[in-house]
């Protein structure tokens, strides 16, 4: 049973567009929310996150969006560079264990130049 | 340099051999944190540690054993592997505390036979 969905496996933008990474959630009671980047060969590293008491972080190029009442957040990403090529993880904090992650399929972004 | 360092990178084996993937962090981190990346499935957790000699079970713990005699160090143990523990898996350290973003190591690629 997946709690955390990324509903697209992959995605292309062009170079300088906005790439725009969606995630779904099914728990109403999970009240943070991270984005980690995932190059080949090499750890998850974290990128941006989120509490459920905003509804937007930014941070550089780099924004996510939150939607309680939908329960879908958003990673946007301004202007999509060459080096954004990755896979893309949503995690959110599991409510049982403090500090278990709970993950998403991730999704693979490629930027074209 | 701050990192979780994994080691084997890779390893194939045959089913029943048992084997030990080292984790070690120079963070002086509290939590550390095994996880297993599947296709489609995301990064699930398999084991978790809190402090020195306080192992919990996350989401997917049959089959593993983990220990943490010391700070630094938390292995992954599969007394009985089998071809159903095929996987990536990553090792993640952080401080203790619900909003610290988790480090992560390289990963490592485990093919059972």
């Amino acid at each position: 049973d997946q709690q955390v969905k990324q509903n697209s496996p992959s995605l292309s933008v062009q170079e300088g567009r906005i790439s725009i990474l969606n995630c779904d959630y099914t728990n109403s009671m999970f009240d943070y929310f991270l984005w980690y980047k995932k190059y080949p060969a090499e750890g998850p590293t974290f990128l941006i996150s989120i509490s459920s008491i905003k509804d937007k972080n930014e941070d550089g190029r780099f924004t996510v969006f939150l939607n309680k009442s939908a329960k879908h957040l958003s990673l946007h990403i301004v202007p999509s560079q060459p080096g954004d090529s990755a896979v893309y993880f949503c995690a959110t904090l599991g409510i049982q264990g403090a500090q278990k992650l709970v993950f998403g399929q991730g999704t693979r972004l490629t930027i074209n130049p | 340099e701050a990192q979780v360092t994994q080691n084997p990178r890779y390893l194939i084996t045959v089913t029943g051999k048992k084997l030990t993937v080292t984790c070690s962090q120079n963070m002086n981190h509290e939590y550390m944190s095994w996880y297993r990346q599947d296709p489609g499935l995301g990064l699930r957790q398999i084991y978790y540690s809190m402090n020195v000699e306080v192992t919990d079970k996350g989401d997917v713990p049959e089959g593993y054993k983990v220990s943490r005699k010391e700070k630094r160090n938390f292995p992954l143990i599969l007394e009985s592997p089998s071809p159903n523990q095929t996987s990536l898996y990553f090792c993640a350290s952080s401080r203790v505390g619900r909003i610290q973003p988790q480090h992560f190591g390289d990963g490592t690629r485990l093919s059972i036979l």
